[in-house]
């Protein structure tokens, strides 16, 4: 299966700091996709990006798709508690029948 | 607002049991996927269904069998469980299989001693 980095691993932050996060892969993806999962919830899409290059924002969230179409950012401005929750990167490759691959997450904790 | 129902949401069973994770949704999505997530591994792909009919393996199959009933419901079979198998599973579903957006249940927490 595709290998999807990402880092860091976990992330313990002040309440309104800002966050950076980033995914990369050996392999071109074609769409990536940035997900966030609540303690026992299923993952839940923040944004999805389509070319390289592009800039996505929802809200507070910024996500990038990299030049290089092999790694991805998210940026979270002015955290709050509620943005607690794992957040997972995926990549879509049109030539493995549309399959998703998804990163092994970062697990953010806001402290108030 | 339904969207993606799993069951059971959690199972414990004892090496060489069998069981069914059942997932059904009620958007019309023609796309239905079977994933594992475990500490450490993000979510992998055990099989997927791109439509009605068909179903396809993804990165983790081998112990799995999968049934695409109709264009809502979308099981997951262990035969013989074994302890390999201690997961999380979450069932999702698409629009169509190329539409990035999934959908995902609320998972089934699996344990087999």
């Amino acid at each position: 299966g595709q290998q999807l980095n990402q880092s860091p691993q976990s992330m313990f932050i002040q309440e309104g700091e800002d966050v950076s996060m980033n995914c990369t892969s050996s392999s071109i993806f074609n769409t990536w996709l940035w997900y966030k999962q609540d303690p026992g919830e299923g993952p839940v899409l923040l944004i999805a990006l389509y070319k390289a290059g592009e800039l996505t924002s929802n809200g507070r969230l910024t996500a990038q798709f990299g030049i290089t179409r092999k790694d991805s950012f998210l940026n979270i401005s002015a955290s709050i508690p509620s943005d607690v929750g794992i957040y997972f990167c995926a990549g879509q490759l049109w030539n493995t029948g549309n399959q998703f691959y998804f990163g092994t997450g970062t697990s953010l904790t806001v402290i108030p | 607002n339904a969207g993606v129902t799993q069951t059971p949401k959690f199972q414990v069973l004892k090496t060489g049991q069998s069981m069914t994770l059942q997932c059904a949704q009620d958007m019309n999505h023609n796309s239905m996927y079977w994933y594992r997530q475990d500490p450490g591994m993000g979510l992998r792909l055990i099989y997927y269904s791109a439509s009605e009919g068909t179903t396809d393996k993804g990165e983790v199959p081998n112990g799995y069998n999968v049934s695409r009933l109709n264009k809502r419901e979308f099981s997951l079979r262990l035969e013989s469980a074994a302890p390999s198998q201690t997961s999380v599973y979450f069932c999702a579903s698409r629009i169509t299989r190329t539409n990035p957006e999934a959908f995902f249940g609320q998972g089934t927490r699996l344990t087999v001693v």
